[in-house]
């Protein structure tokens, strides 16, 4: 069975602090892959979703960046944290085109 | 970006109550998925929907793709405190080339034992 793991849980960072959270999918090859950040009480905003290895799309301009390194493997990343990147962050992954999406368990972020 | 409009926003009932909630769009989608989150945790699939006008259940929870293909509702019946949670829709636009789901804003369900 496929399995999606995401982490850290939790993180407090510093502003000015870089970040890397961590993805990773089991059980399956080649799937799209996405990063959703989550506000306090609000919806899921998508930030990056990736069709392939080293394929990127971003969805808004940001103070993040995202990578796959590896074909199940989603990194988000940061140079340098704002305070208006805490939330909670989650992974996702499907194979076909119009498949729900599986999430992760979330990363929460607190940049102080 | 563009999120869906879901309604109510939040609701409080008694347990054993039925609920109602729905979510539109000003664009056609070709499916509509209902997730539900618990506190610190990710959305869990409660239940997709590929074809306009289709009705579909999943235990006591039974969703539906509007026939004019911009709307989806999610009807839970004799709610338990276990469905507290926040209810998400989400939904593939026709247009869309690409694997992108635009979400819903929640609802949020609190149930009073």
């Amino acid at each position: 069975s496929q399995t999606i793991h995401q982490w850290p849980a939790t993180l407090v960072q510093p502003v000015g602090s870089p970040l890397s959270l961590e993805c990773t999918v089991e059980g399956t090859s080649n799937p799209n892959l996405y990063w959703y950040r989550q506000a306090a009480g609000r919806g899921l905003q998508l930030l990056f979703y990736s069709v392939g290895i080293g394929q990127i799309s971003s969805e808004v301009p940001q103070n993040l960046s995202a990578s796959r390194p590896q074909d199940r493997q989603f990194i988000l990343s940061s140079k340098k944290l704002l305070l208006s990147d805490s939330g909670f962050y989650l992974c996702a992954w499907n194979r076909e085109r119009l498949n729900g999406y599986t999430f992760g368990s979330g990363t929460r972020l607190t940049v102080v | 970006g563009q999120q869906l409009n879901q309604s109510p926003q939040s609701m409080f009932i008694q347990e054993g109550e039925d609920v109602s909630m729905n979510c539109t769009s000003s664009s056609i989608f070709n499916t509509w998925l209902w997730y539900k989150q618990d506190p610190g945790e990710g959305p869990v699939l409660l239940i997709a929907l590929y074809k306009a006008g289709e009705l579909t259940s999943n235990g006591r929870l039974t969703a539906q793709f509007g026939i004019t293909r911009k709307d989806s509702f999610l009807n839970i019946s004799a709610s338990i405190p276990s469905d507290v949670g926040i209810y998400f829709c989400a939904g593939a636009p026709s247009t869309s080339g690409t694997y992108k789901y635009i979400f819903g804003t929640g609802t949020r369900l609190k149930v009073l034992a």
